[in-house]
């Protein structure tokens, strides 16, 4: 299957402060990519979907000027949590796939802390 | 409401016993993927089934894909602690443009 890398696995940050999450497809071009986030023993929540070049789309009830998505080319994507705050602390999840209904492969996630 | 529905929710079972989850919807899915996540890591996918009445057989896991593709069956035979997870489907409607994740069932196969 293909890879899909997350950095940094975990990141402890203080409030307040902002955290970037990096999200690559190392061994194919990924036109779509997601992040999601996950609590303790729940399944995924989608945040966002973004498209290489073009502005993320959002799920409703997340705020995209506190969730900055960019996928400035084919294999990365970032995510950045800004101002963060202590219930900002999650699993953050991305996946991403070669084109439309085409399979998606996860990251191994990466663990915020906020305190 | 749920697009998906994942049943059981939980369930705890002795190795070596068999097993079935089950994934609904009342939606018609074009592509529907079954994934295993383990605790601090991302989903892996298992498969995907596009057709209906698609059976595949990953060693000891035999998915189903149901004959109008609303819904569709994992069955575990001899069940291993290694099994031990959270299992979830997601379902792609209609062609478009996101896989549609169900709430999952978390499986743990006791020694």
């Amino acid at each position: 299957g293909a890879v899909v890398s997350q950095h940094p696995s975990r990141v402890i940050c203080k409030s307040g402060t902002s955290v970037k999450i990096e999200c690559r497809s190392l061994d194919f071009q990924a036109t779509t990519m997601f992040w999601y986030r996950q609590f303790p023993k729940q399944s995924l929540m989608l945040m966002a979907t973004s498209n290489e070049g073009s502005k993320a789309t959002y799920e409703q009830g997340v705020e995209k000027d506190k969730f900055l998505i960019n996928h400035a080319s084919l294999t990365l994507s970032t995510l950045t949590v800004t101002s963060a705050h202590p219930e900002d602390s999650s699993f953050y999840i991305c996946s991403a796939r070669a084109g439309r209904g085409r399979e998606q492969y996860f990251g191994p996630g990466t663990r915020l802390t906020v305190t | 409401t749920q697009l998906l529905e994942q049943s059981p929710q939980f369930l705890s079972i002795q190795e070596g016993e068999n097993l079935t989850v089950y994934c609904n919807s009342s939606s018609v899915f074009s592509s529907l993927q079954w994934y295993r996540q383990e605790p601090g890591e991302g989903p892996v996918l298992l498969v995907t089934v596009v057709t209906g009445g698609e059976v595949k057989k990953l060693k000891r896991l035999t998915f189903q894909f149901g004959d109008a593709r609303k819904d569709s069956s994992l069955h575990i035979t001899a069940a291993q602690t290694g099994d031990t997870g959270l299992y979830l489907c997601a379902g792609l409607v209609d062609y478009g443009q996101n896989f549609v994740f169900g709430p999952g069932t978390r499986l743990s196969v006791l020694p």
